[in-house]
This record gives structure tokens, sequence and C-alpha cells, in this order.
């Protein structure tokens, strides 16, 4: 079936570094969105990419949609506590139809104060 | 505003014993999913439906079952309860399918022993 790989499954940094979690689907998706669940908690929508190509920006948080739309990447730069959490990429593949998401694995980003 | 509410939030059983676990939203969305999220696996989609008295199979639905009498509700069942499907259990909804903002529920932290 269709698949969502996101690399890397962990990754920790220092406060202050940049992190990038990265998102590839063997698939062309209609839609990308990208969700934040904290340790605990549920996911939560950060936000949603469409057109091929896009980039959206939300303070210190970069999002981009590959021209094939079957990668997407989140960039968080300048990374503080608060981001720690879990970041996954979820997919609408093009060619099911169908109104559900393919999750990627997740990114757990824990972060050095 | 309740929002998206589970229940129980956590539930201990035994291996075979049938459970039922419990997702309710306030805001009349179409499109409400199950998902269960293990780890290095993500959040996998169990079943969804579009509306009331529509469901569809998502990508794990072997020993669930779910039903939907009314808009706001969707209860998933399973049957017979395996050790496998220890696991945390998240319900969400959303009004316009693949294409639009998830919201989760709280979860449920299931253990079958």
């Amino acid at each position: 079936g269709q698949q969502v790989m996101q690399i890397p499954q962990y990754q920790h940094v220092q406060e202050g570094e940049d992190f990038t979690t990265y998102c590839n689907s063997s698939t062309t998706l209609s839609n990308i969105q990208w969700y934040k669940q904290r340790p605990g908690g549920h996911p939560v929508f950060l936000i949603q990419l469409v057109k091929s190509g896009e980039v959206k920006k939300q303070k210190r948080l970069t999002f981009q949609f590959g021209e094939a739309k079957k990668n997407s990447s989140l960039h968080i730069t300048a990374t503080q506590t608060t981001d720690v959490g879990t970041y996954f990429c979820a997919g609408q593949p093009i060619i099911q139809g169908a109104q559900k998401l393919v999750f990627g694995q997740g990114t757990r980003l824990t972060i050095n104060p | 505003d309740a929002g998206i509410t589970q229940s129980p939030r956590y539930k201990i059983t035994e291996t075979g014993r049938q459970v039922t676990l419990m997702c309710h939203q306030t805001w009349s969305h179409s499109y409400m999913f199950w998902y269960r999220q293990d780890l290095g696996h993500g959040l996998r989609l169990i079943y969804y439906s579009a509306a009331a008295d529509i469901t569809d199979k998502g990508e794990v639905p072997d020993g669930y079952v779910v039903s939907r009498s009314k808009t706001e509700n969707f209860p998933l069942t399973l049957e017979s309860a395996t050790r496998s499907q220890t696991s945390v259990y998240f319900c969400a909804s959303t009004r316009t399918g693949a294409l639009g903002t998830q919201y989760f529920g709280p979860g449920t932290r299931l253990t079958v022993l």
C-alpha cells in the first residue's frame, strides 16, 4: 500500500540549533499536512500544503512541498524548548481518491536547554 | 466548547474480552477517524467514516468493528482483545475529509493483558 516515510526517527539538538525533518511518499500526494504531538498529548494540526513547490512559514517553522508532490520538509530555525515533541507528516495519496491520510512514523525532537 | 472527547482515557482488559472505545464530537463534522499509535509506526488508520452509516476500512482494520448511527459518535469495538492491540487509540474528526484539519481527541491508552 501507500507509504509515507519520515526521517530521522529521532533528533536531539542543543537549544538554538536548527532542526529539519523529511517526509517522502512512494506515490504522488494531493496534499500534505504537518502535525505536532507534545509528550503525553495528542497530534495538533500545524499546516497544510497543496501546491507543487509550495513553501509556507509560521514564525520559526518553514514547510516545503516538493515539485513532484512526493516529498516535504519541516525546518525549525533556532529551536526552543517549547519545540519539543513529535512531528508527523500526513499525506493524501492522489491515486486513492479516498478521504483519508497516510501518516509518517514521526520525528521525535528532544532539546538540550 | 467540548470539541472531541474520548472515553475511557485509560483501560486495562484481558485477552479475549470485548472492549468498546467511545468517541464523541460536538462540531457535526462529517468525517471521523480511528487511529492507533505504536512506537515506530506513527499513526495508523483503523477505520474511518464519511457520514452516519458510512464506514470504510483503513490500513489495519482486522480485529476491530465500528459503527456510526449518529454523526457525533463513532465507537470502536475490539471484539476479542489481543495483546497486540495494546496501544494508544486516537479518534479524529474533520469537516472536509482528508483535505482539511483533523482534530484529534485526547486518546485512550489501552492495555491488554
